[in-house]
């Protein structure tokens, strides 16, 4: 069964710009949540959507949005990016409840 | 507040010691918890969850709501075990549940 994708795997963006992000789950889960990954925060919750509705968002600004389409893939934008955005950002799938968690390689963003 | 605290940064052993990594929660409902772990180069991956009390590649964890611990141990550690662990820790909110996981520690084998 092929794992959590992600793409693009590398990004580079300047201050001000936005950025769309892309995650496709395992085949069958439904469950797909979000993370940013920094040195000094470590793993910071973004969001979880399932069948297609937010069921969670963790303590970021506006600027963080995303989606879930009917085939459970799901996207995340970040609009006016700022330095502070660089990150590498994790998709995780499940199959009902974010507990056993399936991770993605992860999309390097750097903002310049 | 609901947090995960994983003392110890970085953790260094001998080949063959007994290694424990330290997990502290806090959390006022009925915890469920887990370990996972990133090797270099590859995508963090679920190591082993504390309700199926079971030991996956010698690793074992076990709950003490006592001490609001759920530490990682193993009786003698391989170098293969290098890596970074993460306890984490599934929070519910009516139908909203997310995983708040520790800062991680950075374990290394020595030879």
């Amino acid at each position: 069964k092929a794992g959590v994708t992600q793409t693009p795997r590398y990004l580079i963006k300047t201050r001000g710009q936005q950025v769309t992000l892309s995650c496709s789950p395992i085949s069958g889960h439904r469950s797909v949540s979000w993370y940013q990954q920094t040195p000094g925060q470590g793993l910071q919750f973004l969001f979880e959507y399932f069948s297609e509705t937010q069921r969670n968002k963790g303590n970021f600004p506006g600027r963080f949005s995303g989606r879930q389409f009917s085939n459970s893939r799901s996207e995340m934008n970040v609009s006016t990016l700022e330095l502070g955005d660089s990150a590498l950002y994790l998709c995780a799938s499940s199959f009902l409840a974010p507990n056993e968690q399936f991770f993605g390689p992860g999309t390097r963003l750097t903002v310049l | 507040a609901q947090r995960v605290t994983q003392p110890e940064k970085l953790l260094s052993v001998f080949k063959g010691a007994p290694v424990e990594l330290k997990c502290n929660y806090s959390y006022s409902g009925s915890p469920e918890l887990f370990w996972y772990v990133q090797y270099s180069r590859q995508r963090l991956q679920l190591l082993l969850r504390h309700i199926s009390r079971e030991s996956i590649k010698g690793f074992t964890a076990d709950l003490n709501k006592g001490e609001t611990s759920f530490h990682l141990k193993k009786p003698f550690a391989q170098e293969e075990d290098s890596a970074m662990y993460y306890c984490a820790l599934l929070i519910s909110s009516g139908s909203a549940r997310q995983l708040t996981f520790g800062s991680g520690t950075q374990l290394t084998v020595l030879p």
